[in-house]
């Protein structure tokens, strides 16, 4: 059974960085992208980044390039979203899903909130 | 960026009756698009891929269809556990998109 399970969330003040972590089991990590996908309190579902399978390619939205930074460890089967300069329009809970074409696979959400 | 319009933001309808839902793209995407529904707090779930290829596990009454820039979800004779929000999403190229999504509500 496939497993993602996001943590790392919280609050934090404008400006500040967070790291979020999702674990994956159930399938063979290192052979699928990944994504992270967010949603803002009683908003909709936005796209934020992607990496590849090997880690070697990432795509961004552009509000959050320059700031968010998406990575992978393939031996720990964990996908990650660093988190840096964090403004309020940032607060979503986030999904890490899997694989591409379509986002099969969702975790439950880590909630996020940006505030001071 | 290609732009997912949904239609109608909101839909009223009494359980038994059979909708379609609308997702129109700014530009051509082929027919990469896929269809998810969001249950109040739960994570989305994917219903139709590729605008109308069926998952396995999803119930026969949902179909998609459409190409290009022309998308819909049909729900045949509604069941009360379809009432929640529906996505439509484009990975035909970056930035991946979804639209912002029609809820489904009972009359």
């Amino acid at each position: 059974e496939v497993q993602l399970v996001e943590s790392g969330g919280g609050l934090v003040q404008p400006g500040r960085s967070l790291k979020l972590s999702c674990a994956a089991s159930g399938f063979t990590f290192s052979n699928y992208g990944m994504h992270w996908i967010r949603q803002a309190p009683t908003k909709g579902l936005e796209w934020v980044a992607s990496i590849s399978p090997s880690g070697g390619s990432t795509y961004y939205r552009d509000s959050v390039k320059g700031r968010f930074t998406i990575s992978r460890d393939n031996a720990k089967s964990t996908l990650y979203l660093q988190m840096d300069s964090l403004r309020s329009e940032d607060t979503a809970t986030y999904y890490c899903a899997t694989p591409t074409d379509p986002f099969d696979y969702w975790g439950q959400g880590v909630m996020v909130t940006v505030s001071s | 960026d290609i732009m997912l319009t949904q239609s109608p933001a909101t839909l009223s309808v009494t359980p038994g009756e059979s909708i379609s839902l609308s997702c129109r793209a700014s530009q051509s995407i082929s027919t990469n698009l896929h269809w998810y529904q969001q249950k109040p707090n739960e994570s989305p779930r994917v219903l139709i891929k590729y605008a109308s290829q069926t998952i396995s596990g999803i119930p026969s009454r949902f179909s998609g269809s459409g190409s290009g820039t022309d998308f819909t979800l049909n729900i045949n004779r509604v069941e009360p556990e379809d009432f929640s929000v529906y996505y439509c999403q484009q990975s035909n190229s970056w930035p991946l998109t979804f639209g912002s999504g029609t809820k489904l509500e009972i009359k």
